[in-house]
């Protein structure tokens, strides 16, 4: 299994440019999730799906839209980058609660993608 | 809304020694998760443990240990017999059990430094 795997690795925007990035897990898990990571300030929920077709806004969820069209992937849009929105993105995925509890409740993650807004 | 607070921006510690993070956190709710997740120099994220709040007895998992003080509010992480390898970023986090969606809240992370 591949885990949690998230596409860029890396990517340089100018400001006013749009990208997606992609989150793809492979463990058949229900939830999953967007955290966006700034010094001093841990990681910070963006958005994140219940299911195929569901999407709910976390703590920052301002400038950024999200898509979960299949249950593997969950895509992280940036309309209209902003310097405000460089930053780590992390996705993770989970179990839904009642499967969880034998896997820990764990939150898996992936690499991340840094991001740089000029 | 939970909070998450780790008051430690910075630790360090010699080899083979033992070091605590400190975590505090508030919330209204009676049932919830606590988490210690790791985040070496690679940025991945590890989970290193986990405490149910119902229960009383404190999490171990082999070099690790935290001391979990519900009424205080308290989660910290023992390291003992610390090696080279522990040397990153630790994040404490919560989880409630009723919040749709089994969010987890983070706090603003611990650099621990390992001195040979």
């Amino acid at each position: 299994n591949a885990g949690v795997t998230q596409t860029p690795k890396f990517r340089v925007l100018k400001t006013g440019q749009s990208m997606t990035l992609l989150c793809a897990q492979d463990m058949n898990h229900e939830y999953m999730y967007w955290y966006r990571q700034d010094p001093g300030m841990g990681l910070r929920l963006i958005h994140y799906s219940v299911g195929e077709g569901t999407t709910a806004k976390g703590e920052v969820p301002d400038g950024y839209n999200v898509s979960r069209l299949k249950k593997q992937n969950f895509l992280l849009g940036l309309e209209s980058a902003a310097p405000s929105q460089t930053s780590v993105y992390f996705c993770a995925s989970s179990y839904l609660p009642r499967l969880a509890r034998t896997n820990r409740n764990e939150q898996f993650f992936g690499p991340g993608t840094r991001l740089t807004v000029l | 809304a939970q909070t998450v607070t780790q008051s430690q921006p910075e630790m360090s510690v010699q080899e083979a020694e033992t070091v605590t993070l400190s975590c505090t956190y508030d919330t209204s709710e009676s049932d919830y998760y606590l988490f210690w997740y790791k985040q070496p120099p690679s940025r991945q994220m590890i989970l290193v443990i986990r405490q149910e709040a119902y229960k009383q007895q404190n999490a171990t998992e082999n070099r690790f240990s935290v001391n979990f003080q519900k009424a205080a509010k308290s989660f910290s992480l023992k390291i003992s017999d610390s090696q080279l390898g522990d040397a990153a970023m630790y994040f404490c986090a919560y989880r409630s059990r009723v919040t749709s969606g089994s969010r987890l809240t983070f706090g603003e992370g611990t650099q621990l430094t390992v001195n040979p």
